[in-house]
């Protein structure tokens, strides 16, 4: 049972250059999110899926897109990379509607544009 | 919108010392107050969980309580060591959403000398 996995764990890119990153739940939760964190900051919502086949935008969308490919899998997609966006990626997962609402994290995605 | 403030952002004490670390946040409508714990460079640790019911959890040395009357959590660490320094993050998890949606506060970065 891995938890949440996301790849890949580092990345430099260059303005203008475009990724997908990764991330995948073996817990068959339901719900998965997307967070950045900026130095001195806490985690800010970029994206969340509710559910397979439905996102929606969190606090930070501009920039950013999103694809809830399966049940597993929920990835984050930067078209044209800003300097601005350089920071620390977390994929995470939750059972909603549970009594708790916990959220389980991934190890995060360490960007760097240049 | 839910807004989490954490006192103080920093704080340094000797090894041996019992600390009491602070978390308000602005909106009593919550599922549930998370403790997290990140090492630098690293991910998150999910340390406690406490849900709207509870007054109170503790794992170990550690004791999270929350007034959620008040806007208020504290994280206390009994008879701290240097391997518990690290940044503590608050996050609630906000009832405005239905899936919950977590909002993190800035963190208090710990460090505990020998």
């Amino acid at each position: 049972n891995a938890g949440v996995t996301q790849t890949p764990k580092f990345q430099v890119l260059k303005t203008g250059q475009s990724m997908t990153l990764q991330c995948a739940q073996d817990m068959n939760h339901n719900s998965m999110y997307w967070y950045r964190q900026d130095p001195g900051m806490g985690l800010r919502l970029i994206y969340y899926s509710a559910s397979e086949g439905t996102t929606d935008k969190g606090e930070v969308p501009n920039g950013y897109n999103v694809s809830r490919l399966n049940k597993r899998e929920f990835s984050l997609r930067l078209e044209s990379a800003a300097p601005s966006q350089t920071s620390v990626y977390f994929c995470a997962s939750s059972e909603s509607g549970t009594v708790t609402y916990e959220q389980y994290f991934g190890p995060g995605t360490r960007l760097t544009v240049t | 919108k839910q807004e989490v403030t954490q006192i103080p952002a920093a704080l340094s004490v000797p090894e041996g010392e019992n600390l009491v670390l602070n978390c308000s946040f602005t909106d009593s409508a919550i599922y549930n107050l998370q403790w997290f714990r990140q090492d630098p460079g690293k991910g998150l640790t999910s340390l406690l969980l406490i849900q709207s019911s509870q007054r109170e959890q503790t794992s170990g040395r550690l004791n999270a309580s929350l007034d959620k009357s008040s806007g208020r959590s504290t994280l206390y660490i009994a008879a701290s060591q240097p391997g518990d320094s690290a940044t503590y993050l608050c996050a609630v998890a906000d009832r405005g959403s239905t899936l919950g949606r977590l909002y993190f506060g800035r963190g208090t970065q710990l460090t505990v000398w020998p």
